[in-house]
């Protein structure tokens, strides 16, 4: 079974440049998930996807962070333009139905913000 | 509002000796608690999962939890260190919040195993 596919696995940009990273989840699974994590926390969850709908984008910085599901299969979020405190590693995960289930997490993004 | 306490950053323990990674939880409804871990360079992965079939939880990698619902904790064990057990830990509680299960991460407990 091919996992979460995510890409690129590095990114350095500077600040105000935009960025966009890519996630393809397992096949058959509703839900998607981007969570950002900074060095030294945990996973925090920027949003979350039903099929092509979103559910919760309540941690989503909107004024620079966007996000759309294709035909609730792939997945890309934007940042535009970047700050220096959106350095952090951006993983993405999907599960078959909802967050109650196994979470199956992509090897995630590591972004530099200089 | 749900959230998750990881007591200790960075646990250390001696290749053999027993692993005791602790975690509390706050929800206002019965929660769905996961562990799940994070090797260097990788995603995270499920080691175990409560869902309130049993209160004593058994994961891979010879990893169980115990949920104990009077002191609202779901400490992770393990009753011998081995050195591919240096990763990080992160406990996660998931509960129904506005017709949708969420999902809240602790910020890790860093594992080492020295030899």
């Amino acid at each position: 079974e091919a996992g979460v596919a995510q890409s690129p696995r590095y990114k350095i940009i500077e600040k105000r440049q935009s960025v966009a990273f890519w996630c393809n989840p397992i096949s058959g699974h509703a839900t998607l998930y981007w969570y950002q994590q900074i060095l030294g926390q945990g996973p925090k969850l920027l949003i979350q996807f039903q099929n092509n709908g979103v559910v919760d984008d309540s941690q989503l910085p909107k004024d620079r962070f966007s996000a759309e599901r294709l035909k609730g299969v792939d997945s890309t979020l934007k940042i535009q333009p970047a700050k220096l405190e959106d350095s952090a590693v951006y993983l993405c995960a999907s599960s078959f139905r909802g967050s109650n289930e196994k979470l199956f997490f992509g090897s995630g993004t590591q972004l530099s913000v200089l | 509002a749900q959230s998750v306490t990881q007591l200790g950053s960075h646990v250390s323990v001696s290749e053999g000796a027993l692993v005791l990674l602790r975690c509390n939880y706050s929800s206002s409804v019965p929660p769905y608690l996961f562990w799940y871990v994070q090797y260097p360079n990788q995603g995270l992965q499920l080691l175990l999962k409560y869902t309130s079939a049993a209160t004593l939880v058994k994961g891979i990698n010879g990893f169980e939890a115990e949920f104990k619902k009077s002191e609202t904790s779901f400490h992770l064990t393990k009753p011998s260190a081995h050195m591919s057990d240096a990763a990080e830990y992160f406990c996660a509680v998931s509960s129904n919040s506005g017709g949708y299960q969420k999902v809240t991460f602790g910020i890790g407990t860093k594992l080492q195993v020295i030899p």
